[in-house]
């Protein structure tokens, strides 16, 4: 079945590092791709997707770009803040179903001034 | 923007006893209300969807008689979960899907449940 599989937290840089959170997928087809954020007692917020390959997704600095080939759809931000400070969730939709998504297992990413 | 609050935010209860999350869209119409669990160092997996004035839809494996829903108004899902057990303890989250503009879907913040 569809899965999303993403890197272990937390992730702790500095303010101004570059960020990458790993994500791949399994899915039949070709589905939507999200990144979704949880900033501390807050609801989960869609960050960016991509709806077909090779698109790429961007907003707020982070970008992710919908790679077919290696089923990936990795977040990418050049100079994070301490305000990024959240749990970070990639997740799918099912075709068969498009309100119904797939999630990963979310990450932890912890910015220190 | 629009709003999903989810209620309480952190619950302890004791084992065998039923304890009740609500979902409620504060400034929208939702139709459809989705229910998610996530256990430790697990995805967010769905449960089921919530469905004004119907019966609820269940994914496969999740018990619709110990997870009881209850969608009676376009604003408010709640989500029982009777006769807990520790194995019950996780995080609980909802989603609204708003009736217009577009149908987007909004994440409240998350229900913690543990049972002891």
């Amino acid at each position: 079945g569809n899965s999303v599989t993403q890197m272990e937290g937390p992730v702790t840089l500095s303010e101004e590092a570059f960020l990458t959170i790993n994500c791949t997928y399994t899915a039949t087809g070709y589905p939507s791709l999200f990144w979704y954020v949880q900033y501390p007692g807050e609801g989960l917020q869609l960050l960016l997707k991509a709806t077909k390959a090779d698109d790429k997704g961007s907003n707020k600095g982070f970008e992710a770009t919908y790679r077919k080939e290696t089923t990936s759809f990795h977040l990418e931000k050049g100079s994070v803040q301490v305000s990024d400070s959240a749990v970070y969730f990639c997740a799918l939709s099912d075709l068969s179903n498009t309100d119904k998504l797939i999630f990963g297992t979310g990450t932890r990413l912890q910015v220190f001034p | 923007g629009a709003v999903v609050s989810q209620h309480p935010s952190r619950v302890i209860c004791k084992s065998g006893t039923s304890v009740k999350i609500e979902c409620r869209s504060l400034d929208f119409q939702a139709t459809t209300m989705f229910w998610y669990r996530q256990f430790p160092k697990q995805s967010l997996m769905l449960m089921a969807t919530s469905n004004e004035g119907s019966k609820a839809t269940y994914e496969q494996g999740v018990e619709k008689d110990k997870f009881l829903i209850n969608h009676a108004s376009l604003t408010l899902s709640t989500l029982t979960v009777t006769s807990a057990h520790p194995e019950d303890s996780s995080f609980y989250i909802c989603s609204a899907r708003r009736d217009s503009l577009g149908n987007t879907i909004y994440f409240g913040e998350g229900s913690w449940l543990t049972v002891v």
